[in-house]
């Protein structure tokens, strides 16, 4: 268990919907990484932020979103989905501003399926 | 730019055998390179983490190597077991400011009895 916790493990949804994924940090950690994993490919940064601040912004469509809240939990907001949206979305977390030099650690994903 | 390139894409071994995984890099600087395992449907578990003045670091049956000179990076797997069946992703972090991971592909690994 890496102690970073997302919710839902599992979503489907209609195109055209708009969906929330939710992340809850390891206690401790202020920098929350949010990727993409589409079938059969590699993981692909959307987002960071660090203690509530964007710190990092990746290939991240506008239709999707994201926040960290004071009580450092995020949520990537994804809207009007598309099918090309279906993929397994992780969360990571790690302590410092940045990722050099600390291990980050991965939740379990959101397994969303747009139909 | 950026890259990450690992070989072989995948690979199947009998239970019991070794295995070699590489990593060529092109981020430079980078400050550190990470080995990720990642089970079918799961999230990335951190094997490794060197930065670029270690050469070795292992974990249990894992080793990984580095060679910053040349850019190369390898996880050595030792007396497979069939858990081992998994993605491993080899990640560089660059040293620049606002670095962000750069993920390879991932070597897809399958251990066989």
């Amino acid at each position: 268990d890496s102690g970073v916790t997302q919710t839902p493990k599992h979503l489907i949804t209609a195109t055209g919907q708009r969906v929330t994924l939710r992340c809850s940090p390891r206690s401790g950690d202020l920098s929350v990484y949010w990727y993409q994993q589409s079938l059969d490919q590699g993981l692909q940064f959307l987002i960071q932020y660090y203690n509530g601040e964007e710190r990092a912004k990746g290939n991240i469509l506008e239709r999707f979103s994201a926040q960290q809240f004071p009580d450092l939990h995020s949520e990537l907001n994804l809207s009007s989905l598309e099918l090309g949206d279906s993929a397994l979305y992780f969360c990571a977390s790690s302590p410092s501003r940045g990722p050099s030099g600390n291990t980050i650690y991965f939740g379990e994903g959101s397994w969303l399926t747009v139909v | 730019k950026n890259q990450v390139e690992q070989s072989p894409q995948s690979l199947i071994i009998l239970e019991g055998k070794n295995c070699t995984l590489q990593c060529n890099y092109t981020v430079s600087p980078f400050s550190n390179l990470r080995w990720y395992k990642q089970d079918t449907g799961r999230g990335p578990v951190s094997l490794t983490i060197m930065t670029f003045s270690e050469n070795t670091k292992s974990n249990g049956r894992y080793t990984a190597t580095l060679d910053a000179d040349t850019k190369q990076s390898s996880l050595h797997i030792t007396a497979s077991q069939l858990s081992d069946s998994a993605s491993y992703i080899c990640v560089v972090t660059p040293a620049e400011y606002g670095n962000k991971l750069v993920f390879g592909a991932g070597t897809i690994l399958r251990v066989k009895s």
